[in-house]
């Protein structure tokens, strides 16, 4: 198994600019989720989605937009692009996300740099 | 709304002294806990969980945290540490929001080994 993976692992935007973060992942999970990692901030979670064509906003979720057309793909939209969006994006992903304490398995993370 | 607190946002430590990093939370319910390990340039691993049971949770690489409920905290040990535990550690809580898993991470604490 690939576990988790992401791309691209680094991008440059300027401001206004659109583009998707690809994320996917073999493991049959249902639950997959994205998060932004700031200095000094942690981790906070963006959007999540709990099945195909089902999916939720999460702390932070201005700014951004993701689907999810099939169990194995969760992209993240960013249609115009701003420097606060300047950040670490980890994609994630858990079994069912129905039992508390469920494993997230972590995607290797896109580093994007807003100008 | 729950949450966590990690006091300690960086600390350095010489190879083989003990390590402490505190994690406190709070939710007035069941919660899951968990302590997560990035290691430079890299994703979030798993160092260890706590479900329920005995509150003195092992896990990977001869770490161990506690629960101690009465003080809504997890702290994380080592008894000894070394170079290549040079890292980021994250604590979250887990519980469960709506049916599915709301996981909510503190601000991470940097841990510098010098040999």
């Amino acid at each position: 198994n690939a576990g988790v993976t992401q791309t691209p692992k680094f991008q440059v935007l300027k401001t206004g600019q659109s583009m998707t973060l690809q994320c996917a992942q073999d493991m049959n999970h249902e639950y997959m989720s994205w998060y932004r990692q700031d200095p000094g901030m942690g981790l906070r979670l963006i959007h999540y989605s709990v099945g195909a064509g089902i999916t939720d906003q999460g702390e932070v979720p201005n700014g951004y937009n993701v689907s999810r057309s099939t169990t194995e793909d969760f992209p993240l939209r960013l249609l115009s692009a701003a420097p606060s969006q300047t950040s670490v994006y980890f994609c994630a992903s858990s079994y069912s996300g129905q039992v508390v304490g469920e494993t997230q398995y972590f995607g290797p993370g896109t580093r994007l740099l807003v100008l | 709304a729950q949450s966590v607190s990690q006091h300690n946002h960086h600390v350095i430590l010489s190879e083989a002294a003990s390590l402490e990093l505190g994690c406190n939370y709070s939710y007035g319910g069941t919660v899951n806990l968990f302590w997560y390990v990035q290691y430079p340039g890299q994703h979030l691993q798993l160092l260890l969980k706590y479900f329920s049971g005995d509150p003195l949770v092992k896990g990977i690489k001869g770490f161990e945290a506690e629960f101690i409920k009465s003080k809504f905290s997890f702290n994380l040990r080592k008894p000894s540490v070394q170079w290549s535990d040079t890292a980021e550690y994250f604590c979250a809580v887990n519980s469960l929001s709506g049916g599915y898993q709301k996981v909510t991470f503190g601000t991470g604490t940097k841990l510098q080994v010098i040999p």
